[in-house]
């Protein structure tokens, strides 16, 4: 499998339970992204991960919890969530941070209830 | 700090015909500029990006887009549209060299191509 792949692709929870979507890049990336993509609004970065470390945090509310065990996988862990939350999320990748193309994947759609 | 106007929120067009989809910047430092396009239930694919060099870049699918530095604008325009090309359309921008890897997305243009 090639690129970036997501799961699951949908997703629906209430506030009360606890998720987590999974990121995985066959690229051979250092760099990967999270992004929220909500109706009517630009695509915001939530979180950037170079080299298995955090550097970047969007002032994210802690109920979005990151994680990135090793420079192919990104989970974003999600509890306690409201119903604004509902979104697009999206994951991407790019060879190392600052590097100009960032490689999406197709996103998981959240449903909060 | 940077932001990114995408000045129609739908473009709707006629098959063959060409189409221009309007993007502005603003930025104190020197940037790259990206384009990207999303199909239904999709991700983000990249259509064409300007780093340096040529101020007209040229990116998949027959798109083209064109950097002016004293507009501060990056317009995206196919000469000729296809059935296929229907969907929503993001510019995109970053700091040059050496930044944090943020991309700042203009909030995206539908484009309807009709037949």
């Amino acid at each position: 499998e090639t690129g970036v792949t997501q799961t699951p692709r949908h997703l629906v929870m209430g506030m009360t339970n606890k998720k987590s979507l999974k990121c995985e890049q066959h690229l051979g990336h250092n760099a990967m992204y999270w992004y929220k993509q909500s109706a009517k609004k630009p695509l915001e970065l939530m979180f950037v991960y170079n080299f298995k470390e955090q550097t970047e945090n969007n002032s994210v509310p802690s109920r979005f919890s990151p994680e990135c065990p090793n420079s192919s996988h990104l989970f974003l862990h999600l509890h306690t969530l409201q119903p604004e939350d509902s979104a697009l999320y999206l994951c991407a990748s790019s060879q190392d941070q600052g590097r100009e193309t960032q490689y999406f994947g197709p996103g998981t759609r959240l449903l909060v209830l | 700090a940077q932001s990114v106007t995408q000045l129609d929120s739908q473009v709707p067009v006629f098959e063959e015909a060409p189409v221009e989809l309007r993007c502005n910047y603003s930025s104190s430092v020197s940037v790259y500029l990206f384009w990207y396009v999303q199909y239904p239930n999709q991700g983000l694919q990249l259509l064409l990006k300007y780093l340096s060099g040529s101020t007209l870049v040229k990116g998949i699918n027959g798109f083209e887009a064109e950097f002016n530095k004293s507009q501060t604008s990056f317009h995206l325009r196919k000469p000729s549209v296809h059935i296929s090309d229907t969907a929503e359309y993001f510019c995109a921008v970053s700091l040059g060299p050496g930044n944090t890897g943020k991309l700042i997305f203009g909030q995206g243009t539908t484009l309807q191509v009709k037949p």
